[in-house]
Parts: structure tokens; C-alpha cells; sequence
């Protein structure tokens, strides 16, 4: 199984500001994904982050809102920008290998905009 | 367009009995994954098994077995002898296993284990 750990674990952020997340794993992976879970609801996929070149996003997310990296197979951020208070929610990191039953989360972080 | 469907939005089961959590898809891919996540309070993403749509047994994972019914396009997830720790939000996931190998989840079935 990969180890997969994310920074910040929480943050409360004021309404305009940005905030960064890293996700980093402990093996190399084919696929690194992010998911926003917002309170109550289940997990929605954001984008799927592709190493040396631009996430591919799903509909209903854009990259000047939510910029992303992966500038190598372990390591990959997400940016939430300019945020509002509906970006309060449960930013989690995934990770798959094309050929294996298995997908894992990061532990998530929490963000509460105010 | 692919959709996973999870009707009970909350169950309930007697400590050690067995329960069944219902979970079905739709999709017009030939290669996909089903996939079952247990979240506790705790928010973190357990995965507990995986499906997959050319495995022709159903998978088992210690007390977890999944029920794979791909003509009825079900993925019902049977935990057998229930725990006071089994307590906890079940998701149902699917996954495209050729093209952009995304998952998709269900709206969850909160499971309530009583002693």
C-alpha cells in the first residue's frame, strides 16, 4: 500500500486569501488525483494532476481557481485561490497505479474559510 | 455517463449480526473497478475492497465481502459479524479502468452498529 501524507492537516483561512496544499507519497504512482469533500457530502474529483504538465480538470472546476502541480510521480499540490466561504470543506489527495485494484487517500485537510 | 446509485442513506445492525450495504452503477465501459470505503468520524478514506469487472469470484476481505451482480449492475457490500468499530460512513466507488482511470463516488450509507 502507499503512504500517502498531506500538509496542512486543517487551516482557517480569511475570505480572499490562498492557501496551498502538498500531498506527498511514499512510492512512485501512476495517478494522483484531488477531491473535495464538502460537510455532509460525498467525495467529488476535482482534477486529475499529471506529472510535468496541466491537471486535467472536471467540470465545474477551473484551474485559476484551483492551480495545481505535480512536478514529480510522489509529490503534487493543490491551490485553492481567492477563497470564499463555500470553499470550506475537506481537500483529499489520491493515488493509484494503472494495473492494481487499489486507490488510496491522503488523511485530508481540513479548510474553514471565514 | 457514469453514475453509482446508494439508496440507504442510513442503517442500522445488532453487534455480530451480518449487514448488507447496497451500492449500483451504471456505465457503458467494459473495463471498470467498484470500490468500497469506510469513513469514520475521523474523515479518513479507509479502502476496504475492490471489484473488478473481469474477476469472475466475488472479492472477499477478511469480514468484508463484496456481492458483484454485473448483470444487475449491483456491488452490494456484506460485512459479516458486525463490530461496535464498523460504525461509520460507507461509500460506494467506480472507477474506469482504460481511459482516465477516474473514480467516481456514492452519496454514502452511514451504518450504525449497536451493542
Amino acid at each position: 500500500s502507499a503512504v500517502i501524507s498531506q500538509k496542512p492537516s486543517r487551516d482557517i483561512c480569511q475570505r480572499g486569501t490562498s492557501l496551498t496544499i502538498q500531498c506527498q507519497v511514499d512510492s512512485q504512482v501512476t495517478m494522483m488525483f484531488w477531491y473535495r469533500q464538502q460537510p455532509g457530502q460525498s467525495l467529488t474529483l476535482i482534477a486529475t494532476a499529471n506529472q510535468g504538465s496541466e491537471a486535467t480538470y472536471e467540470s465545474g472546476f477551473v484551474i485559476d481557481k484551483f492551480p495545481i502541480s505535480r512536478p514529480n510521480l510522489t509529490f503534487s499540490t493543490l491551490t485553492v485561490s481567492n477563497m470564499s466561504p463555500e470553499d470550506s470543506s475537506i481537500y483529499l489527495c489520491s493515488v493509484a497505479i494503472r494495473g492494481l485494484g487499489t486507490q488510496y487517500f491522503g488523511p485530508g485537510t481540513r479548510l474553514l474559510v471565514l | 455517463a457514469q453514475k453509482i446509485t446508494q439508496t440507504q442513506p442510513g442503517m442500522f445492525v445488532q453487534e455480530k449480526e451480518a449487514v448488507t450495504l447496497d451500492c449500483t452503477y451504471d456505465t457503458s465501459d467494459q473495463s471498470y473497478g467498484l470500490f468500497w470505503y469506510k469513513q469514520p468520524s475521523s474523515g479518513e478514506m479507509i479502502f476496504l475492497i475492490y471489484q473488478g469487472s473481469y474477476d469472475e469470484q466475488n472479492a472477499t476481505e477478511g469480514r468484508y465481502s463484496l456481492n458483484f451482480q454485473k448483470a444487475r449492475k449491483s456491488a452490494n457490500l456484506v460485512i459479516s459479524a458486525s463490530q461496535l468499530g464498523d460504525s461509520a460512513m460507507y461509500f460506494c466507488a467506480m472507477r474506469d479502468n482504460t481511459g482516465g482511470f477516474k473514480t467516481i463516488f456514492g452519496a454514502g450509507t452511514r451504518l450504525f452498529v449497536k451493542a
